[in-house]
Parts: C-alpha cells; structure tokens; sequence
C-alpha cells in the first residue's frame, strides 16, 4: 500500500508564500499529482510530477525528489482565492489509480 | 467544452433505500473513476473503468456498491440498502490515455453529488 501524509491545516497572509508539503511511502514510484480543491467544488488539476526537480506554472511550483519521497507545493503572492484545500496523490506499480492524501486546508488571511 | 457532469447534485434518502448516481465524463475519455469523500477526508477510491477492459472493483467498500458503465460512456454507480456511515460526497472523474508516458493522464472531476442518508 501506499503511505501519503500532509499537514491538515495552513495559513498564510495575503501576497506572501507557502509551502505545502508532501510526503510519500511506496514501491514502483511514478508519479505525484497535485490538485486544489475549493470548499464545495471538484478537485482541478494543477501538475504532475514524474523526474526530480521544480516545475513552475506561474504562482505555483512543484517539487519532487523521488530519492526521499518528499514533494511541496509552492504558492507565491498569495490571494484570498487561493483558499482551499490541497491535495496529494501519488501513482505507484503502473497502476492507473492514484492514491490521495487528505489534503491540507489552507487559508489565506489578509 | 463540456466537462464531467454528475446527477443529482444532492440526494437525501432513508436509510435501507437504494440510490443511483450518474456521471456523464467528457467525451473521448476512456477512463472513469468513482470516489467518495468524507468530510475532512481525502478521496477514497471505489472503483475504475479504463476502455473495454474489465473494471478494477477493488476499492468498493461493499457488496452493496455497485457500477456500470454502458457504451464507453456514461457510468451508475448504485448503492443498495443504504447505511448512514454512505453519507459522503461522491466524486467522479475521467481522464483520457496520452501517448506520453509522463503526460499523467490528469483527471477531471465532476461536481459531485453530495449524499445523505438519514
């Protein structure tokens, strides 16, 4: 099986950065997704992550090193939208079925 | 275009009752996954259907949960005599198979349909 934990809870001001983290326990590693998800609404896809390293989509960035089993999120200039909970999942032994984590709520305070 | 549809988007029902929930995923997509989230829980997985292929059940919690997916297409999952602890938010998602091992084949997930059983 697989081992996915996140802080239940953030907050953070308004135009700062946060970082939410992830980490992972599993075999046949392939893959990390991240997603946000606002109060009341469908999870939307925000990366995916397969080789080491940062990827950066405007405000957000994510991180992997596969080595230690450890992801973030970055979120810079922080905005009250950014409210929400972010999810973890990870894809493991080839399998088409990502597992989540429980999501971090963050929130975004002025 | 249209994204994953789900009905109804709320649905209370006694306890013992049978349930249907819809998802209509967007066209061309060959995978369709079911999933429930509780409140302050992550997504729990119930079941996936990729193409033709026989569906991965394995994360149905019981015998009474149940679904299909007619013509490639539109999915039902069924819950039969309903318990309280089914209270939850049911989530689909579809997803299409890239070429591209690294593409992830990101999901899209539907609005869900938020069931109570009292």
């Amino acid at each position: 099986g697989q081992n996915i934990d996140q802080p239940t809870e953030m907050t953070a001001t308004e135009g700062a950065i946060v970082q939410i983290n992830c980490t992972y326990q599993t075999s046949g590693f392939n893959g990390l997704f991240w997603y946000q998800q606002h109060a009341g609404e469908a999870p939307t896809f925000l990366s995916y992550n397969v080789l080491d390293g940062l990827e950066e989509k405007g405000r957000f960035s994510s991180f992997l090193s596969r080595s230690k089993g450890y992801s973030y999120l970055l979120l810079k200039e922080l905005q009250m939208k950014d409210s929400a909970s972010y999810l973890c999942a990870v894809k493991a032994g080839g399998s088409y079925i990502p597992t989540f984590g429980r999501g971090t709520s963050l929130i975004v305070h002025p | 275009g249209a994204g994953v549809s789900q009905s109804p988007s709320n649905k209370v029902t006694e306890k013992g009752k049978d349930v249907e929930l819809r998802c209509d995923p967007i066209s061309g997509h060959t995978a369709l996954y079911w999933y429930r989230q509780s409140l302050g829980q992550g997504l729990e997985f119930l079941i996936y259907f990729q193409g033709n292929s026989a569906p991965d059940k394995s994360g149905l919690p019981s015998d009474r949960f149940s679904a299909e997916r007619t013509g490639g297409s539109v999915s039902t999952l069924t819950i039969q005599r309903t318990q309280q602890e089914d209270s939850a938010v049911y989530l689909c998602a579809s997803s299409s198979m890239g070429l591209d091992g690294l593409a992830g084949y990101e999901q899209y997930f539907g609005p869900g349909t938020r069931l109570t059983v009292t």
